[in-house]
C-alpha cells in the first residue's frame, strides 16, 4: 500500500516558466512534509520541507503548498531553470508519538527543464 | 564539509559471498538509517537506528542486518546476498529522528 503517491512520472516545462510538481498521501497522522531533490549517481538532496500546521513555505524560488483536507502537496519552482532537471521525491514523516523517523518516500517525479 | 560517505559506490557479487557496506556521517547526528531504491518504489528504509547501540527494522529489513558500535558509523551488512537484493542503497543521517534527513552518494549493488 503506497501511502505517498506522486503520479505523474515525468513533467517537462520551457525554462523561465513554473514546473509544479504534485504528490497525494494516504496517511493522515503524517505531519511532516519534505521534498528531496535527486541527480543521476548523487544522493537526494533535502529541499523544502512543510509541517502540518501551516499551509505554505517559501525558499527562494521553491513553494510548498500543504492541503491537509485534500490529503495533497504541491511543489512550484518559479522561474524554472535547466540546473532544475532532476528527479524529485516527495517524503511524509509521523513525528507524533512513536516516531521512528522514518521517511515515507514517493515514487519520484522526473523534471526536465528545456532552455 | 559536513557529509555522509558510504564504501564501495558499486559493486557486484555473486550470490551467497557476504558483504558489507559502510556508511559514516561526520555531523554528529544521532539518527541513521538505510534505504534501497528500486523502479517505481521511490525508497524504501531498511534499518534505521536511534542512536548508538539502538537499532531497528524499518519496511523490508529482510536479508540486513545493521549495528552502531559509535555514533558516526552504521555498516549494512548482507550475510548472504540473494539476485533481489540488487538495488541502489543510500545511507542518511539526521540529527534526530524527524528531521531532515542527509544522504550519501549511494551504493550500487549487483547480485548476479
Amino acid at each position: 500500500d503506497q501511502q505517498v503517491k506522486q503520479n505523474s512520472p515525468s513533467l517537462s516545462v520551457q525554462e523561465g516558466r513554473i514546473s509544479i510538481l504534485n504528490c497525494d498521501y494516504t496517511n493522515s497522522m503524517f505531519d511532516y512534509f519534505l521534498w528531496y531533490k535527486k541527480y543521476p549517481a548523487e544522493g537526494p538532496t533535502f529541499l523544502i520541507s512543510i509541517s502540518s500546521i501551516k499551509d505554505k513555505n517559501e525558499d527562494g524560488r521553491f513553494t510548498v503548498f500543504l492541503n491537509k483536507s485534500a490529503k495533497h502537496l504541491s511543489l512550484h519552482i518559479v522561474p524554472s531553470q535547466p540546473g532544475d532537471s532532476a528527479v524529485y521525491f516527495c517524503a511524509a514523516s509521523d513525528r507524533g508519538s512513536g516516531n521512528t523517523g522514518k521517511l515515507i518516500f514517493g515514487q519520484g517525479t522526473t523534471l526536465q527543464v528545456k532552455p | 564539509e559536513a557529509q555522509v560517505t558510504q564504501n564501495p559506490r558499486y559493486l557486484i557479487t555473486v550470490t551467497g559471498k557476504k558483504l558489507t557496506v559502510t556508511c559514516s556521517q561526520n555531523m554528529n547526528h544521532e539518527y541513521m538509517s538505510w534505504y534501497r531504491q528500486d523502479p517505481g518504489l521511490g525508497l524504501r528504509q531498511i534499518y534505521y537506528s536511534m542512536n548508538v547501540e539502538v537499532t531497528d527494522k524499518g519496511d523490508v529489513p529482510e536479508g540486513y542486518k545493521v549495528s552502531r558500535k559509535e555514533k558516526r558509523n552504521f555498516p549494512l551488512i548482507l550475510e548472504s546476498p540473494s539476485p533481489n537484493q540488487t538495488s541502489l542503497y543510500f545511507c542518511a543521517s539526521s540529527l534526530i529522528a524527524g528531521y531532515e534527513q542527509f544522504f550519501g552518494p549511494g551504493t550500487r549493488l549487483t547480485v548476479l
